[in-house]
């Protein structure tokens, strides 16, 4: 079965800083998704970025940009020039490629931007 | 933009009863999802659904659970009897590609916060 890591349950950040966000996985399959996932306080989960396992070049969304590591089986997000609004819980999720569709999760980091 | 809507915020209820979760998913969405959290651990799957039956069930989700989209536009969560342990947070999800394509993405509602007392 495959899991999901989230190392750092919370991360602080000052504001139009850098931060990174980690997440490792295990799985026996080669082909899989990725994605990162925010959820502000009380609010839904929206997706931020993903990486199909199959492409070597990392995402981009904005100011959002992964770092996949297949062979290490990481995958971290970083937030470039932070702003208050990227406060939240950031949840990093797998999906396999061949078998169903349900998205296993990581415990979440909560992450604080420092005005 | 479109969003999948969850009601109630939050359910309070006695242990032995039966809680129905709201789910109104995106209207052109044809795959549908259910997950909870109980605090402090990880999101888990407890069952998809795709035209009108369940694709994909976990462990979690045993008899007490059923699913259903009454009419066209709800996807409700049934709990029988609900227990303590059933207190958490629940997700519905909806997608309009069903998951061993890319196209597949997950859209969530904010959840239902359910207290069994």
């Amino acid at each position: 079965a495959q899991t999901v890591t989230q190392s750092q349950p919370e991360m602080s950040v000052q504001e139009a800083e850098t931060v990174t966000l980690s997440c490792t996985y295990d799985t026996s399959e080669s082909d899989y998704y990725l994605f990162w996932y925010k959820q502000p306080p009380s609010r839904q989960m929206i997706l931020v970025i993903r990486q199909e396992a199959y492409k070597q070049q990392n995402a981009t969304e904005n100011r959002f940009s992964v770092n996949f590591q297949k062979a290490a089986k990481s995958f971290s997000l970083k937030i470039s020039d932070s702003q208050l609004g990227d406060a939240a819980m950031y949840f990093c999720a797998y999906r396999s490629a061949s078998s169903g569709d349900k998205l296993t999760f990581g415990t979440g980091t909560r992450l604080a931007v420092r005005p | 933009e479109p969003e999948v809507t969850q009601t109630p915020s939050h359910q309070v209820t006695q242990m032995g009863q039966e809680v129905i979760l709201r789910c109104v998913p995106i209207s052109n969405h044809l795959y549908f999802y259910w997950y909870r959290q109980i605090l402090g651990q990880k999101v888990e799957f407890l069952v998809s659904f795709y035209n009108n039956e369940i694709s994909e069930k976990s462990e979690i989700f045993d008899d007490q659970f059923s699913v259903e989209r009454p009419d066209g536009s709800n996807f409700t969560l049934k709990i029988r009897s609900t227990k303590l342990e059933d207190s958490a947070m629940y997700f519905c999800a909806s997608a309009t590609d069903r998951g061993l394509g890319a196209k597949n993405i997950q859209y969530f509602g904010a959840g239902t916060r359910l207290s069994v007392l």
